[in-house]
């Protein structure tokens, strides 16, 4: 399965509510993952099966969807949020990212 | 704790070979599959290649396969990937990932600090 996201960029300020969407190109029920990357570093598992918060992560990023169309909200977007956000088709090989949706500061 | 490292990136002449290398510790590495991902400069993730826990299961992204290998030795806690006829489109960073859970869904929840491909003359 293809996995498409958008945007591909947002301009938002602290404070913000932010929604980035990714769309699969086939039913993947909610076999998704989001991720986020900070330049220079590795990506950081943030989401699992579409709406599970991985251990550590902060309650204000939350994930929703099933099937072909998903979402990742940042609600009160923080300093340390202005990153590129990955999503992930994680059932089978060969597993599936999106573009990215770099998240930059207004 | 969980710790990634990669190793064996560098510049290497297209048609050229190298093995990375990704060392494991603080976790029963024999109990989960092990992925590689890459990222050329200024781009997106790629999956290139996974291997199941035992090593008996290798996969791989059509831009690799036939060219690149996914080994892994339990005994050593280490995942490696063998690239053959390396082409300039490999450059890249390249990084090894851990499944979250011993079963189900390839959700990577610990992640090397990659280690840098070049491909050139």
């Amino acid at each position: 399965s293809q996995m498409t996201q958008s945007p591909s960029s947002v301009s938002a300020s602290v404070g913000d509510r932010v929604t980035i969407t990714c769309r699969a190109s086939q039913g993947i029920h909610r076999w998704l993952a989001w991720y986020q990357q900070k330049p220079g570093k590795a990506p950081k598992l943030l989401i699992y099966a579409a709406s599970s918060l991985q251990s550590g992560v902060p309650s204000r990023f939350s994930g929703s969807g099933s099937g072909t169309d998903f979402s990742l909200t940042i609600s009160g977007l923080q300093p340390e949020d202005f990153a590129t956000y990955y999503c992930q088709q994680a059932n089978s090989f060969p597993l599936a990212f999106g573009g990215g949706t770099k998240v930059e500061i207004k | 704790e969980v710790q990634l490292w990669e190793s064996g990136g560098g510049l290497v002449q297209p048609g050229g070979s190298l093995r990375l290398s990704c060392a494991a510790s603080g976790f029963i590495f024999s109990n989960y599959a092990m992925i590689w991902v890459r990222q050329a400069p200024g781009k997106g993730l790629e999956w290139v290649s996974g291997i199941s826990e035992s090593g008996d299961s290798t996969y791989y992204a059509d831009s690799v396969k036939g060219r690149f290998t996914i080994s892994r030795d339990n005994s050593k806690n280490t995942v490696f990937l063998q690239m053959d006829s390396l082409r300039a489109e490999d450059t890249a960073v390249y990084y090894c990932a851990k499944r979250r859970d011993t079963s189900g869904l390839y959700n990577l929840d610990f992640w090397g600090q990659g280690t840098l491909v070049t491909v050139s003359s």
